[in-house]
């Protein structure tokens, strides 16, 4: 069982916005800001999306954001495109473990 | 532009050991934090461990730690992942990946390796 909770899948329509949820626990997500999402295609090595919660790292789209309130963290995606069909992955610093993933969010673009 | 270049696909049986080698292209060797993913379909990515380029410090993940071991040759600019007493449960993707902090933020991935543990 993973750490951070996931939604296994999500959908959206060409153009629209999705949000994909991360939840943890006072040990991991909600005890820091060192939230970190990735988008994994099959047969390439992952993506860094976002770090530090909110951070986008140099070449990455501003249609990715992210927020966290609480325990749970969130990657929108706006203006959804074909391209962006992937499962994408949260990951966290903890307490105990030092770092954590989510199960990972498997996105369709319909 | 930084990459990092992993060793090729690896095909093991069941008890034996694997060493998988991950080099970074650029010439001077700073001191940064580098970790070790697992890719599994079933499981998806699973966080192994980090080693610390500039004094070998090791952080394991528990569901790894006793089984496997990092290692950094700062000479060649090259670190590796020793699994040790494999199962077919570790068949899987491999990758190394740099940190831009020491708390999961990997910037640059290598490419991946293959593992497939079978009899």
């Amino acid at each position: 069982q993973s750490a951070l909770t996931q939604p296994a899948s999500v959908s959206g329509s060409l153009g629209q916005s999705i949000t994909i949820s991360c939840t943890g626990t006072t040990n991991d997500v909600g005890g820091f800001d060192y939230v970190s999402w990735y988008q994994h295609r099959p047969g390439t090595a992952p993506d860094l999306l976002l770090y530090g919660v909110t951070t986008r790292p140099s070449g990455v789209s501003n249609r990715f954001s992210g927020s966290k309130s609480g325990n749970t963290a969130s990657l929108t995606i706006s203006g959804l495109r074909a391209e962006d069909e992937a499962t994408y992955y949260c990951s966290s610093y903890a307490r105990s473990t030092h770092q954590v993933f989510g199960g990972g969010t498997k996105l369709t673009v319909l | 532009e930084e990459q990092l270049v992993q060793s090729g696909a690896e095909v093991k049986k069941p008890g034996e050991s694997l060493k998988i080698s991950c080099q970074r292209s650029r010439d001077v060797f700073l001191n940064y934090w580098l970790g070790w993913v697992r890719h599994t379909p079933d499981k998806g990515l699973e966080w192994m461990g980090i080693i610390f380029t500039g004094d070998s410090h090791t952080i394991y993940s528990p569901s790894f730690e006793g089984q496997v071991a990092m290692s950094v040759d700062r000479s060649t600019n090259t670190a590796y992942l020793h699994l040790a007493s494999l199962k077919a449960s570790d068949t899987a993707m491999y990758y190394c990946a740099r940190q831009i902090s020491r708390y999961g933020d990997y910037i640059t991935w290598g490419q991946g390796t293959l593992v497939t543990v079978s009899s």
